[in-house]
């Protein structure tokens, strides 16, 4: 069965630091998102992207905030300077068309120190 | 915007006895509503999923849901389950008519313990 695949599983950053995680969608969807999950809290959308833009996005993602698909096969996820509130389970999902139904990767714990 | 209601965090049960973890949402306009299971270290997996037609939904490993438009309501059950089920499970929903939003808001998530 096709997977979303997530690198890397676990990431440990200075506060400050630029990160990127990294996505590999499912290859024939058209529609990409990143969602995070803070320990013990609900999971929140980030961003959506679809045709190379950025189609919606939370309060959440703000300027530190990037996503790009630099290729035809990764999505990525930039923060620019983290902050010690970054840490958190970052999930990257992927669609065949909006509304039907995510695929979601297996997370990056990311731990901003 | 929508609001996800997951009334219980923590659903302890004995294997093979059934169990319904309880979701409200916010809107009482149509809405596209999903369950989704976390396994521990892993990422989120559609369980169900409800678009139109049918109230009662079926989805994977024995699970179903029944949307109840008049109660706001999109409880999940199993009618007996399984060691393997413990997991976090998450109600999620989206209001794409009327110029909403196709992403869907998620509830806090409802840890389901089963016991041998």
């Amino acid at each position: 069965e096709p997977e979303v695949t997530q690198t890397p599983s676990h990431q440990v950053t200075q506060m400050g630091q630029e990160v990127i995680l990294r996505c590999v969608p499912i290859s024939n969807h058209l529609y990409f998102y990143w969602y995070r999950q803070i320990l013990g809290q609900k999971v929140e959308f980030l961003v959506s992207f679809y045709n190379n833009e950025i189609s919606e996005k939370s309060e959440i993602f703000d300027d530190q905030f990037s996503v790009e698909r630099p290729d035809g096969s990764n999505f990525t996820l930039k923060i620019r300077s983290t902050k010690l509130e970054d840490s958190a389970m970052y999930f990257c999902a992927s669609s065949e068309a909006e509304g039907g139904g995510y695929t979601f990767g297996s997370g990056t714990r990311l731990t901003v120190v | 915007a929508q609001s996800v209601t997951q009334l219980d965090s923590q659903v302890p049960v004995f294997e093979e006895a059934p169990v319904e973890l309880r979701c409200n949402y916010s809107s009482s306009v149509s809405v596209y509503l999903f369950w989704y299971v976390q396994y521990p270290n892993q990422g989120l997996q559609l369980l169900l999923k409800y678009l139109s037609g049918s109230t009662l939904v079926k989805g994977i490993n024995g699970f179903e849901a029944e949307f109840n438009k008049s109660q706001t309501s999109f409880h999940l059950r199993k009618p007996s389950v399984h060691i393997s089920d413990t997991a976090e499970y998450f109600c999620a929903v989206s209001d794409p008519r009327r110029g909403g939003s196709y992403i869907p808001t998620f509830g806090r998530g409802t840890s389901l313990i089963v016991h041998p």
